[in-house]
């Protein structure tokens, strides 16, 4: 049973464009929400994170909308640049840090 | 320099053997974990540790062993009774506060294991 969905599997935008990574979850006992960036052949990085106490995180080009009652959050990529080419992972995690990760998804960013 | 290491990068192994996959951590973190990655499957956890000498099965942990002997240290042995070990196999670490919210966990480079 996944406990958290992460939609889509893959996405393809033109440089300068918006991406959307988008997760959902179920149980209301998790308390911390990052997303991780992953290139090939290398670890998972934090790339920004967002406690359910508010609804938007924003760090440079990257945001975190947290949408507590709809059990959603997403990551924004303003200005999508091909550097930004990575798999991305949305993780939500409970207290005792047990984390539950999201299948991934590939960003190709086309210049 | 602190951070966590993993080796070897790349790791093979024969119909039968076990084998042991290293990992290191200079962040005096109490907590560390073993996950694997499959494609198109995410993250999941074989094994994590709060504390030294004490260790829980994740999700996968069916043919897997680990220890940890120093806070430092989580090796990871791959035995023979796993049959599919083909993956890419993630360490972390992180923060643990006693009754406390959830903190990052940070990884290492990773290693990959092929089977001959």
């Amino acid at each position: 049973q996944q406990q958290v969905k992460q939609s889509p599997q893959s996405l393809i935008v033109q440089k300068g464009g918006i991406s959307i990574i988008n997760c959902a979850y179920e149980n209301t006992a998790f308390d911390y929400f990052p997303w991780y960036q992953q290139f090939p052949g290398k670890g998972p990085a934090l790339l920004i994170a967002i406690r359910p106490d508010v609804s938007e995180k924003k760090e440079g080009r990257f945001t975190i909308s947290f949408n507590k009652s709809a059990k959603q959050f997403s990551l924004h990529i303003m200005d999508s640049q091909p550097g930004d080419s990575a798999t991305y992972f949305c993780a939500a995690s409970i207290i005792g840090n047990q984390f539950y990760f999201g299948t991934g998804t590939s960003l190709t960013v086309i210049p | 320099d602190g951070g966590i290491t993993q080796s070897p990068k790349y790791l093979f192994r024969k119909e039968g053997q076990n084998v042991t996959l290293s990992c290191e951590q200079n962040l005096n973190h109490d907590a560390m974990y073993w996950y694997r990655q499959d494609p198109g499957q995410g993250l999941r956890l074989i094994y994590y540790s709060q504390i030294v000498n004490d260790f829980q099965k994740g999700d996968i942990a069916e043919g897997y062993s680990v220890s940890r002997e120093k806070k430092e240290s989580f090796p990871l042995t791959v035995t023979s009774a796993q049959k599919n070990p083909t993956a890419f196999y993630l360490c972390a670490s992180s923060i643990l506060l006693a009754g406390g919210p959830s903190e990052t966990q940070y990884f290492g480079p990773g290693t990959r294991l092929l089977v001959l």
